[in-house]
């Protein structure tokens, strides 16, 4: 199975920080790769598919990237409402694989 | 308007089969494929398993064993099905379509005596 390792495991940040989560494919998964937000009770939110394209009905702040193996997604000048664990999901390959998620929350 | 929404029994017992289903409104299941994944309390997303639009599955090696996928596509409904339940299977399940863009709010399922 393909292994998604996912850092930070906790970010703490302020508001209007830049802040970047990485996640580390173990295998080749192309651009397999979308980003989700998830917040205390909620069901997960696609924010990024692709790895880079942006979600519809998702804020321009939210960027993703990849170089390599390595995918990033980035929070440009963050707001109170983007406080959440974020996962990624590699798509390539069966199983799916999520990483273990990232929880944003204030500085 | 493309809706989900997870159906199941709550508490299950151990050693028992998990009934789950997932009704779909607002897209096809002939057209479009279907994924189950589930969360434990406080902890991370695993995905379980998928089926596609031609009815074909696919399924997460860890739980293989235990799980199956179907589905009634004249009630746009797809079943998830778990035999030998353990604690650990105490979760909160989820089904998603279109590209994981679309979730049903979760059912919480309980594994204990």
């Amino acid at each position: 199975d393909i292994q998604m390792t996912q850092s930070p495991s906790s970010l703490p940040a302020s508001l209007g920080d830049r802040v970047t989560i990485t996640c580390r494919a173990s295998q080749d998964i192309g651009n397999y790769l979308r980003w989700f937000q998830q917040k205390p009770g909620k069901s997960p939110r696609l924010m990024i598919y692709g790895a880079t394209n942006l979600a519809n009905g998702v804020p321009s702040r939210f960027s993703g990237s990849r170089s390599g193996s390595d995918y990033s997604l980035t929070i440009n000048s963050l707001e109170s409402e983007d406080m959440a664990i974020y996962y990624c999901l590699q798509h390539n390959e069966y199983p799916n694989t999520f990483g273990a998620g990232t929880k944003l929350e204030l500085k | 308007q493309v809706q989900l929404k997870e159906s199941g029994p709550g508490l299950v017992q151990p050693s028992q089969t998990l009934s789950l289903t997932c009704t779909v409104s607002g897209l096809s299941l002939t057209s479009n494929s279907v994924s189950w994944i589930r969360q434990p309390p406080g902890k991370g997303l695993e995905w379980m398993g998928v089926i596609w639009s031609n009815g074909g599955t696919d399924y997460n090696s860890a739980i293989k064993s235990r799980l199956s996928i179907s589905r009634d596509t004249s009630k746009s409904q797809v079943f998830l099905k778990m035999n030998s339940l353990q604690t650990e299977d105490t979760a909160m399940y989820f089904c998603a379509s279109l590209g994981f863009a679309y979730w049903g709010q979760g059912t919480l399922v309980t594994v204990s005596s």
